[in-house]
């Protein structure tokens, strides 16, 4: 069946680089695309940007400059990387997959809390 | 960007009740709107796609409905089990942006 599981470090310090990895199965990443959402703490939900089936990226304007999403196909793994971390990025980020293109979420991940704090 | 305006932030009510929670979109989203149950503690998932879609193994008293701007989604009979956040989002256009999300708590 298709599952989604993030990992990552759970604590931060401002200015570092966030690296989390989104491991899929039950589906390949040249069939479907995946994004990730971030959830601040208590708060509601933001698309941050998705790699699509073809390899090709959309992020939001918001964190554009700042995060880079990637993957690799043969492990089945998706990569979010965000520099310039600061205390509003913490939250817990979620990885869920599109079914189609340019389409919504369906399978979600459970999700990695990141806390970033000096 | 398209704003989603999720109406009522917070929602109170007894077993088997309705509720409807109401989406306002800034612009047409042409009925691309999902909607979301989230549990504390656990990832959204998904209830119903393209304004009135049940996903598989969403029950029946869930429903949606709605056009251009203006979408709602309704649970008939509330069950405890329900006692959630719901969330709609857009996928009309990117950015995909979310509502602010309902709370539905037991009265």
């Amino acid at each position: 069946q298709v599952q989604l599981e993030e990992s990552g470090p759970g604590l931060m310090q401002p200015s570092e680089t966030l690296s989390l990895t989104c491991t899929v199965s039950g589906f390949s990443l040249t069939s479907n695309g995946v994004g990730w959402v971030r959830q601040p703490l208590g708060k509601g939900l933001v698309w941050m940007g998705t790699i699509w089936a073809g390899g090709s990226t959309n992020y939001n304007s918001a964190v554009q400059s700042r995060l880079s999403i990637s993957r690799d196909t043969s492990k089945s793994q998706v990569f979010l990387k965000m520099n310039s971390l600061q205390p509003e990025d913490t939250g817990t980020y979620y990885c869920a997959r599109h079914p189609g293109i340019e389409d919504y979420f369906d399978y979600w991940g459970q999700g990695v809390m990141v806390t970033v704090s000096s | 960007d398209i704003q989603m305006t999720q109406s009522p932030p917070s929602l109170s009510a007894s077993l088997g009740d309705k509720v409807t929670i109401t989406c306002q979109a800034s612009q047409n989203i042409n009925k691309y709107i999902a909607w979301y149950q989230q549990k504390p503690g656990k990832a959204p998932r998904q209830l119903i796609r393209y304004t009135s879609t049940l996903v598989s193994g969403t029950p029946s008293r869930f429903s949606g409905s709605g056009s251009g701007r203006d979408y709602s989604f309704s649970i008939s009979n509330v069950e405890s089990e329900d006692i959630a956040s719901y969330y709609c989002l857009q996928y009309d256009n990117l950015p995909w942006t979310f509502g602010g999300g309902t709370k539905l708590e037991l009265k």
